[in-house]
């Protein structure tokens, strides 16, 4: 079965503050990505990546950036948390394009 | 416009009872359309991949249709079960290089035993 961890279930951090969220996959998978998710709304992507040290721009990526220094581990950072940053975050791995992305149990970041 | 809506919002059904949930979209170029079941504080699952050939495709006590001239989907759920009780997503992908997923904002359902 695949796997995707992200390495907190439940994140509460102050406006301003630095914000760092990992995701691991343990299926050689070449895609991964970044959504975030609001009531009422569908998910939104945010950041994704097709190779290691690659990285694209989804609908919504301002006021996040990424880094993929390996292929199993894609991070999601906040550079300076916002409150309309609240949010679940959704990281989600891919064999190949296209095909069916398998979801990590996501975090629920609160910003105060 | 690129768009996926759903119907409805939130339903509530008896245990043992059948549903539908609804999934209209205008996604153009159409490569697939998924089916996604998410449990509550959960990431979501993967239920069905539909081809633009597919007219149907089940997946245990889940069966969902396609009508790719409409551009219409539905899940139908038969003898709804407690642990049915999630958010449905639909999902469609897009026929280009990027493979993008529009999703749909979801249909919460309740199953009361």
């Amino acid at each position: 079965d695949v796997k995707v961890t992200q390495s907190s279930r439940y994140l509460v951090k102050r406006t301003g503050e630095k914000v760092f969220l990992e995701c691991v996959q343990d299926m050689d998978h070449e895609n991964m990505f970044w959504y975030r998710q609001d009531p009422g709304l569908g998910l939104r992507l945010i950041y994704f990546s097709y190779d290691v040290k690659m990285k694209e721009k989804g609908d919504i990526p301002e006021g996040y950036s990424v880094s993929r220094e390996k292929k199993e581990r894609f991070s999601l950072i906040l550079e300076s948390a916002s409150t309309n940053q609240t949010s679940m975050y959704l990281c989600a791995s891919s064999l190949h394009r296209g095909e069916t992305q398998y979801f990590g149990p996501g975090t629920r970041l609160l910003v105060l | 416009k690129n768009q996926v809506e759903q119907s409805p919002q939130s339903l509530i059904i008896l245990e043992g009872k059948n549903c539908t949930l609804q999934c209209n979209y205008t996604v153009s170029p159409f490569s697939n359309l998924r089916w996604y079941k998410q449990d509550t504080g959960r990431g979501p699952v993967s239920l069905t991949i539909m081809t633009f050939s597919e007219n149907t495709k089940s997946n245990g006590r889940y069966t969902a249709t396609l009508d790719a001239d409409t551009k219409q989907s539905s899940l139908h759920i038969t003898a709804s079960q407690l642990s049915d009780s999630a958010s449905y997503i639909c999902v469609v992908v897009r026929m280009d290089s990027s493979y993008k997923l529009i999703f749909g904002s979801g249909t919460r359902l309740l199953v009361r035993p």
